[in-house]
């Protein structure tokens, strides 16, 4: 059973660019989930993606956008990206179950850095 | 909306016993989790409990839970330097989407 993989690993780019960071999930979970944790701070929800429909999201504007595809592998873009974006990227997945504890599974996480 | 709180720093020898702790405002929390995080890695899920539980055990760790002070600990029995990393508490209601705590750094030292 493979876990949960992120790509790239680490990444600069430059204020107004944008970026696109991907999340292949664990076999069997059919929900995954962005979260951004800026340094020495706890994760912050961006959304979630169920069954390739969006199922919440959290305070970030509409410049983060994602996608989940079929096979449940996900995408978060951010577009005119600032200074402050520049944090660590975490995706999770999980299997949501009616009554399930729904635990999140994380990946390793993409460290973005905005200059 | 929700809030998660947790103290920042926790010193311990290497054998004793640490004691994490956590509170949580919202009143509908289903599942309350506990993770792990290395430095350069990601979350590593070490244990959840469900509300209707006060206690969980699991090796090493126990969960205790009060559901009426809307508080949570991890106990980590004989505390080793490997256990040094920061310490997330997260809960979460109906909505599958847990909201995390700042975490908690814990610092074992021989």
């Amino acid at each position: 059973e493979t876990g949960v993989t992120q790509s790239p690993t680490h990444l600069i780019k430059t204020r107004g660019q944008q970026v696109t960071l991907r999340c292949s999930s664990q076999s069997g979970h059919n929900t995954v989930s962005w979260y951004q944790q800026a340094l020495g701070q706890g994760p912050q929800f961006i959304f979630q993606y169920y069954r390739e429909e969006e199922n919440g999201r959290g305070n970030f504007p509409p410049r983060f956008s994602g996608l989940q595809f079929p096979n449940y592998s996900s995408e978060l873009n951010v577009n005119a990206l600032e200074l402050d974006d520049s944090a660590l990227y975490l995706c999770a997945s999980s299997r949501i179950t009616s009554g399930g504890a729904g635990e999140l599974f994380f990946g390793e996480g993409s460290r973005l850095t905005v200059l | 909306g929700e809030d998660v709180e947790q103290s920042l720093f926790l010193s311990v020898r290497e054998g004793d016993s640490s004691v994490i702790n956590c509170t949580y405002t919202d009143s509908s929390s289903t599942y309350l989790y506990w993770y792990k995080q290395e430095p350069g890695a990601g979350l590593q899920l070490l244990t959840y409990i469900f509300s209707n539980m006060d206690m969980k055990q699991d090796q090493r760790l126990t969960v205790l839970l009060n559901k009426k002070d809307k508080h949570l600990s991890l106990r980590i029995a004989d505390t080793q330097t490997g256990d040094s990393a920061i310490y997330f508490c997260a809960e979460r209601g109906g909505s599958y989407i847990p909201t995390f705590g700042r975490g908690t750094s814990l610092i074992v030292h021989p």
